[in-house]
């Protein structure tokens, strides 16, 4: 069965760091971009960005760049979205997705979610 | 403010057939991106419904429709059931932003 599972939830106070996971199985990890999703309380979906699990290569949405980093270790399928500083906003629900390229025009759907991660910051 | 809109919510009656919205511009939608659409029970991991505007995965039913037209799409439910209650998002490729980007969901409520 192919499943991304994630780390479970986090509770941490403004200023910690943080590194969550998501656990690919079931399809060869490397030949899919693994998204990060957020979705703060009470709202919607987010896209955050990516990352490729071949090449660690990274993209971020603007509004996610410079504040998270991602990595990834493929002798372990997982891929990771990490804080160096978390913030009271940083509150919200984690998603991994793997990216699934359906055609030659780089179109881009979200196949398969991790079941997420609630990530609490508060002193 | 999401870049794809959505309408925050819509209803029906059992049997019923429902439409979602989503509305976008000449950078996303507009252009040769495609849409695809969401289904999210809250604290629950969201399933791809539909992808490429208007192809479901193996095992989503047929009740589930996509299409798109222009700058917009929209997600057709028909023959609408009580498990069918749950958020809906689109999403799609800003050319613009460089970024994927989703609508703001839609609460799908069945009477």
């Amino acid at each position: 069965e192919v499943q991304l599972v994630q780390s479970g939830a986090e509770v941490k106070k403004p200023g910690e760091s943080l590194r969550i996971s998501c656990k690919g199985s079931g399809y060869s990890f490397t030949t899919h971009w693994i998204s990060w999703v957020r979705q703060m309380p009470g709202k919607g979906l987010e896209w955050m960005g990516k990352i490729d699990p071949s090449d660690s290569y990274s993209n971020f949405s603007p509004s996610f760049q410079g504040h998270v980093t991602f990595s990834v270790d493929t002798s372990i399928t997982t891929a990771y979205l990490q804080w160096s500083s978390l913030k009271a906003s940083d509150t919200a629900l984690y998603f991994c997705a793997r990216g699934f390229y359906y055609d030659t025009s780089g179109n881009e759907a979200f196949d398969i979610w991790g079941q997420g991660t609630m990530v609490t910051v508060s002193s | 403010q999401s870049v794809l809109t959505q309408p925050p919510s819509v209803s029906g009656a059992p049997g019923e057939r429902v439409t979602i919205s989503c509305t976008g511009s000449s950078s996303n939608i507009g252009t040769s991106h495609d849409v695809h659409w969401y289904q999210h029970f809250p604290g629950k991991a969201p399933k791809l419904l539909i992808y490429g505007s208007t192809n479901r995965p193996s095992g989503v039913p047929d009740r589930f429709s996509g299409s798109k037209s222009g700058t917009s799409a929209s997600l057709a439910i028909t023959g609408l059931q009580a498990e069918d209650e749950a958020d809906y998002y689109c999403q799609s490729y800003d050319s613009r932003l460089s970024d994927s980007v989703f609508g703001g969901g839609t609460k799908l409520t069945v009477l």
